[in-house]
């Protein structure tokens, strides 16, 4: 069956520091991964989405890269500061469509 | 303001009864999906629909049904046949011009059973 898998356990870093969340996958052919930011109660609000031909992106302090061998990707926060404080959840397309299948997420919690 | 409205915030319901769950959308998206999240879970996926009068099921539709009649408009209907219905449910939407379409959320609304 499809699974995603993110780090259950949350992470905790200084301000400043690089958090590195990661996902990884079975039995998908992505076409296209996508990462969203979740705070408390709300919906997610979507980040990134890097293409399967893609190695890397970028937008400001947010890096994504995307290994379809190693069926991961990784997701990286630059600088971090307090206000990154949130879920991140990465979600993969359903059958190639257009809905999206999403992992649990990772709880990251940056402290002064 | 562009955006994504579901409706209500909160709903309390006795056991037994149906309720409807709004969603809307002047995005001018053509997909509309819903997902339940759970408690230190992910999304679940529910029903979407790509175009006026279509759906699909998605993992966990049983319990759940929907209508698409306008582009604006995916209500959802958490029937008495659906076991565990409290949970937080999430409406988003997309274009379909495209795969690399990024959904958009509503703020959701919190099912609570009583």
């Amino acid at each position: 069956s499809q699974k995603i898998e993110q780090n259950s356990e949350a992470l905790n870093i200084q301000e400043g520091k690089t958090a590195t969340l990661t996902c990884n996958y079975t039995n998908y052919s992505p076409a296209y991964l996508q990462w969203y930011r979740q705070d408390p109660g709300r919906g997610p609000v979507f980040l990134l989405l890097i293409r399967e031909n893609e190695k890397e992106k970028r937008k400001e302090r947010l890096k994504v890269t995307f290994d379809t061998t190693l069926k991961q990707s990784l997701f990286h926060i630059t600088a971090s500061q307090p206000a990154d404080s949130a879920t991140y959840l990465c979600a993969l397309a359903v059958n190639s469509g257009y809905a999206l299948n999403f992992g649990k997420g990772t709880s990251l919690l940056v402290t002064p | 303001d562009g955006g994504i409205t579901q409706s209500p915030k909160y709903l309390f319901r006795k056991e037994g009864q149906n309720v409807t769950l709004s969603c809307e959308q002047n995005l001018n998206h053509d997909a509309m999906y819903w997902y339940r999240q759970d408690p230190g879970q992910g999304l679940r996926l529910i029903y979407y629909s790509q175009i006026v009068n279509d759906f699909q099921k998605g993992d966990i539709a049983e319990g759940y049904s929907v209508s698409r009649e306008k582009k604006e408009s995916f209500p959802l209907t958490v029937t008495s046949a659906q076991k565990n219905p409290t949970a937080f449910y999430l409406c988003a939407s997309s274009h379909s011009d495209s795969y690399y379409n990024e959904q958009f959320f509503g703020p959701g609304t919190r099912l609570t059973v009583l």
